[in-house]
């Protein structure tokens, strides 16, 4: 079974510009969680996505959002890139929800840099 | 709002003895809680993981302690080898929510 895949793997983006990154998950998965990385912040939640509908939210800005489609396939977009947006993304998928969703996957992640 | 909490960003042990780490949460909504092992441009991996109704869980030579009064939980590896030298997760998860911690450093000398 093939694992999480992101792409791209690794971006350079200036200020003020605006970033889709894209995570497939595991096959038959329906939950997908975003997540970066900084050094010293260790794994900030993002959002996750079941069944193509946001289940929850962390305390980002209005700037970061996400959707999933309906094979379960998710993207994640930053608008008007800031230099700490600089991060590892990673995505995480899961079976479903309950119990099961302790059980996550992660992708290799998507390395951003904004300069 | 940092609810999981590692307070030791690094970790450096001698090959053969223990290595403890810890990890501190503060949401009682949290029932499970694991640990996620993760090497240089990879993603994490799932190691471990306890329910709230344990307070011990053993997996060869990794063991996580879960104490809920103190809302604490810990990571022994027994013995520690140099492949074991990583980024440690801890993550609590609740409600289906799951936070994780800032990741400790382990680094395990030959």
């Amino acid at each position: 079974k093939a694992g999480v895949t992101q792409t791209p793997r690794y971006l350079i983006k200036t200020r003020g510009q605006q970033v889709t990154l894209s995570c497939s998950p595991i096959s038959g998965h329906r939950s997908v969680s975003w997540y970066q990385q900084t050094p010293g912040q260790g794994l900030q939640f993002l959002f996750e996505y079941f069944s193509e509908t946001q289940r929850n939210k962390g305390n980002f800005p209005g700037r970061f959002s996400g959707r999933q489609f309906s094979n379960s396939r998710s993207e994640m977009n930053v608008s008007t890139l800031e230099l700490g947006d600089s991060a590892l993304y990673l995505c995480a998928s899961s079976p479903s929800s309950g119990r099961d969703y302790n059980e996550q996957f992660f992708g290799p992640g998507t390395r951003l840099t904004v300069l | 709002d940092q609810q999981v909490k590692q307070n030791s960003p690094s970790l450096s042990v001698q090959e053969g003895r223990i290595s403890i780490l810890n990890c501190d949460y503060t949401n009682s909504m949290f029932d499970y809680f694991l640990w996620y092992k993760k090497y240089p441009a990879e993603g994490p991996t799932f190691l471990i993981s306890i329910s709230s109704i344990k307070d011990k869980n053993e997996d060869g030579r990794f063991t996580v302690f879960l104490n809920k009064s103190a809302k604490h939980l810990s990571l022994h590896i027994v013995p520690s080898q140099p492949g074991d030298s990583a980024v440690y997760f801890c993550a609590a998860s609740g409600n289906n929510d799951m936070r994780f911690g800032a990741g400790t450093r382990l680094t395990v000398k030959p």
